[in-house]
């Protein structure tokens, strides 16, 4: 398996452009997550889909943010528009329901700098 | 509410010396604990895990844990340190649901 795909790596983008970051999460887990990661406040959970369902989307900042996940291998993290403060890596992780034998696999994350 | 402290930003050993991360947890009812490694440039990877069972859990990389549900630890183990190990470390929970939630993380710095 090539494990979580995300995608881009990284991400330069100027203030007020959208951006999108793409995941694919390992076949047949059913939950996936976006993570936020910055020096200031660590690891930060944005949101999470069970069998492609939204969950919990508490932790998305703000209505600039959305993510959808139109099927079981694909999701998208939107940011529109962007601001220098949502600088940060983005990870996503999948899992099976339950947090399976491993817990999450994490992708390499996209470093996304908006200036 | 579940939430996890690592009370270290840093630690500092010697290559060849034991090692010890630190995890304290508060969930409410029975916790799944795990460990994760970050490398730099990387995503976390996954060390070791306490579902249930015997209170010494063993992982990848010759890394343990070990639980403690009377102290609400977790601390993360090695008996001797390699400069491979220097990474930044992270302790998480869940209160057996699928959300996990993550510590601050401990830097651990390996040195020669």
């Amino acid at each position: 398996d090539a494990g979580v795909i995300q995608s881009p790596r990284h991400e330069v983008t100027e203030m007020g452009q959208e951006v999108t970051l793409r995941c694919k999460p390992i076949s047949g887990h059913n939950s996936l997550f976006w993570y936020r990661q910055t020096m200031m406040r660590g690891l930060e959970l944005l949101i999470y889909f069970n069998n492609n369902v939204p969950i919990d989307d508490s932790g998305m900042p703000e209505d600039r943010f959305s993510a959808k996940m139109p099927n079981a291998s694909f999701s998208t993290l939107k940011i529109q528009p962007s601001e220098p403060r949502d600088s940060a890596v983005y990870f996503c992780a999948s899992s099976l329901v339950g947090g399976g034998d491993y817990g999450y696999t994490f992708g390499s994350g996209t470093r996304l700098t908006v200036v | 509410a579940q939430s996890v402290a690592q009370p270290e930003d840093q630690v500092n050993v010697a290559e060849g010396n034991p090692l010890t991360v630190k995890c304290t947890y508060s969930v409410s009812g029975n916790p799944y604990l795990f460990w994760y490694v970050q490398y730099p440039n990387r995503g976390l990877q996954f060390l070791l895990k306490y579902i249930t069972g015997d209170n010494l859990v063993k992982g990848s990389y010759g890394f343990e844990a070990e639980f403690n549900k009377s102290q609400t630890s977790f601390h993360l183990k090695k008996p001797s340190a390699l400069v491979s190990d220097s990474a930044l470390y992270f302790c998480a929970s869940t209160g057996g649901g699928n959300k996990l939630t993550f510590g601050t993380g401990t830097q651990l710095k390996v040195e020669l």
